[in-house]
């Protein structure tokens, strides 16, 4: 069974950075797409971004409104991802999701953590 | 950018009714390799994560209720509760997860009638 569990959200000021865990279990961690999606309060699911596996060498890629300012990395180790989320603004308060795609010769949809909170506020 | 529009925003339905949510993208999302859509359906309860609940379309996760079933292929998709249950208040979501950036339609309320 997938098992994603986040960690490291949280209260930051305006400008300020923040790095978010997923912790990763019951599947073949190095095999996955590794993304986050947001969800802000009383609104709908917003892709934030992926990072893939070794055979793609680990690309990268972002939503607009985030490109520049987040980063996304991952430890095939230690079956861990992470998002580095810097220059926050107020905007980018949400709950933030990390979610996987496995690849058994296709990639699968999006199987899901609980969600971290991130409240950008001063 | 690939854009999902579901419709309708909200929907009332009776207890053991059907329910049907539509969603629509503005490119196709059949992958011509493998002849698969890459589009799911998501069941969101409040304070709970998103639950995958149909993908390629039309194939139901390990686990999910039968009355669950999602139709359509390239742009249109469809999907059908054959009778409410009260659990099945939720919020739904489609997506597709054909190209990057993963676009979500803008989600579909659910509440009995």
């Amino acid at each position: 069974e997938v098992q994603l569990v986040e960690s490291g959200g949280g209260l930051v000021q305006p400008g300020g950075s923040l790095k978010l865990s997923c912790s990763a279990s019951g599947f073949r961690f190095s095999d996955s797409a590794m993304h986050w999606v947001r969800q802000a309060s009383g609104k709908g699911l917003e892709w934030v971004g992926r990072i893939g596996h070794k055979p793609s060498d680990y690309e990268t890629v972002y939503a607009a409104s985030v490109q520049g300012r987040f980063s996304i990395s991952r430890d095939d180790l230690e079956n861990t991802a992470y998002l580095q989320m810097n220059s926050l603004r107020k905007e980018d308060t949400a709950v933030y999701y990390c979610s996987t795609q496995t690849y058994s010769g296709f990639w699968s949809a999006f199987y899901w953590g609980q969600g971290a909170q991130v409240i950008v506020s001063s | 950018d690939i854009v999902m529009a579901q419709s309708p925003d909200s929907l009332a339905v009776s207890l053991g009714e059907r329910a049907t949510i539509n969603c629509k993208s503005s490119q196709s999302v059949l992958y011509s390799s493998n002849n698969r859509d890459y589009l799911a359906w998501y069941q969101q309860k409040p304070g709970q994560p998103p639950r995958l609940l149909i993908y390629w379309a039309s194939t139901r996760e390990s686990g999910v209720p039968d009355r669950f079933s999602g139709s359509g292929s390239g742009t249109d998709f469809t999907l059908t509760i054959s009778s409410l249950q009260a659990e099945d208040v939720a919020v739904y979501y489609c997506q597709q997860y054909y190209t990057a950036p993963y676009s979500f339609g803008q989600g579909t309320k659910l509440e009995i009638k």
